[in-house]
């Protein structure tokens, strides 16, 4: 079962672009790279995924090596709404997510 | 779209009393989960149910804990009794089985057992 290691915080300035690393280099073949972010006090809410295709959508973008050890989920203009924790997740049995500790993103003005 | 609701957003209880926490989870939704979050322990799957039938409650922590899901549009999840290492908040989440494992979640009950 493929597990993901992020660092524990980041720091991004206003309007610039955040980009948060992760690594999952036990991940197979079919399993998908999903993000999440948890507001303070808020249900964890989906932003993207992907399987070995560069994704984009309104929220972020999200970037996978060619192998597939790595990916970066990226902000283009974080605001301060950004700020939260963000979860790297590769699912470990069907339906069932592993999430892991995160990244606290804090967004500064 | 009102997204997953759940009830009560905050209880407080004593330790050996029942509580039930509740979930409507977004119309059309086959799947249903329910997750703990503690600050030792994170975001922890307990159960997850597809078209109403509970498919894997390997996460449930003991006996004291059940969750049904009478139809496809309500769920509870009872601790019977209540302990205070049962303190977290629980989240309610669903899913479309046609977006694969995207998953929606309410904005979670915020339990205190004392």
């Amino acid at each position: 079962d493929a597990k993901t290691t992020q660092p524990t915080s980041m720091d991004c300035a206003e309007g610039r672009a955040a980009n948060l690393p992760c690594n999952h280099s036990t991940i197979s073949g079919n399993e998908y790279v999903y993000w999440y972010r948890q507001i303070h006090s808020q249900g964890p809410q989906y932003i993207i995924h992907g399987l070995k295709n560069n994704e984009t959508n309104e929220m972020a973008s999200l970037i996978i090596t060619e192998d597939r050890k790595s990916s970066t989920l990226i902000l283009p203009h974080a605001t301060l709404r950004d700020t939260a924790v963000y979860y790297c997740i590769v699912k470990y049995n069907f339906n069932k997510f592993y999430f892991g500790s995160g990244t606290k993103l804090n967004v500064k003005p | 779209d009102a997204g997953v609701i759940q009830s009560p957003r905050h209880e407080v209880t004593e330790m050996g009393q029942e509580v039930t926490l509740r979930c409507k989870p977004i119309s059309g939704h086959d799947y249903l989960f329910w997750y703990r979050q503690t600050m030792m322990r994170g975001l922890e799957l307990l159960i997850y149910f597809n078209n109403n039938v509970p498919i894997d409650d390997s996460g449930m922590p003991e006996d004291r804990f059940s969750a049904k899901m009478p139809n496809a549009s309500f769920s509870t999840l009872k601790i019977q009794p209540s302990e205070p290492r049962d303190s977290a908040v629980y989240f309610c989440a669903s899913s479309p089985h046609t977006s694969g494992e995207t998953q929606y979640f309410g904005p979670g009950t915020r339990l205190l057992v004392l």
